[in-house]
């Protein structure tokens, strides 16, 4: 069974680095996509980016390219989301979700639990 | 930038239907999606490729789609319904995105 399971919440200040982290539980981690979604606090849901871990292929939403960097480790089936220099309006829950691309379905069948990321001075 | 728009808030009386529609220019060529979140929770999928449902997800949740128009038919809803729902679709250049959401109230 699929199952992604995200890193603890994380409490920063403005202009701290951080990097979160979604680890693929199932076997099939290099043949899916998995991709970022934002949710900031009473909104909804923002598509950030995606990538294939088995060749590092990564795609940005135009409003976050430049704002973040998507990664993955294939040998620990794990893939990130790292900030360079962390602002408040980067507060948030951020979920990480596999997708499901075949033909011309496009969706997010499997979702972690969800990463919370607090900036505060 | 490729939107899709959704209604803020429908509410609506135990047993009753509550419909939820979404509307974006490339839905015609594209298949759209439909999400479910309660508070504190991830979102999980209601129905996929505009009308079809996953396993485990309750009869009661139909869609349908009409030109630039998608809609999620909620028929018989219960007090457990009440949540945020989704839609999402692609573009062809690859570019996901997620409708504005819709608060469903279960008076």
């Amino acid at each position: 069974e699929v199952q992604l399971v995200q890193s603890g919440a994380e409490v920063k200040k403005p202009g701290e680095f951080l990097k979160i982290s979604c680890k693929d539980s199932g076997h099939s981690f290099t043949n899916y996509w998995i991709g970022w979604v934002r949710q900031m606090p009473g909104k909804g849901l923002e598509w950030m980016g995606i990538i294939y871990p088995g060749d590092s292929d990564t795609r940005y939403s135009p409003s976050f390219q430049g704002q973040v960097t998507i990664s993955a480790d294939k040998s620990i089936s794990t893939a990130y989301l790292q900030w360079s220099s962390l602002k408040a309006s980067d507060t948030a829950m951020y979920y990480c979700a596999r997708l499901q691309a075949l033909g011309g379905e496009r969706y997010f069948d499997y979702w972690g639990q969800g990463t919370l990321v607090t900036v505060s001075s | 930038s490729y939107e899709l728009t959704q209604p803020p808030s429908v509410s609506v009386s135990p047993g009753q239907t509550a419909r939820i529609t979404c509307s974006g220019d490339a839905l015609p060529k594209q298949y759209a999606y439909w999400y479910q979140q309660k508070p504190g929770q991830a979102p999980v999928m209601v129905i996929y490729k505009d009308s079809e449902r996953p396993s485990g997800i309750p009869e009661r949740f139909s869609g349908s789609s009409s030109g630039t128009t998608v809609t999620l038919t909620i028929s018989g809803v219960q007090a457990e319904d009440e949540a945020d729902y989704y839609c999402q679709s692609a573009d062809s250049s690859g570019t996901y995105v997620f409708g504005t959401g819709t608060k469903v109230t279960v008076l």
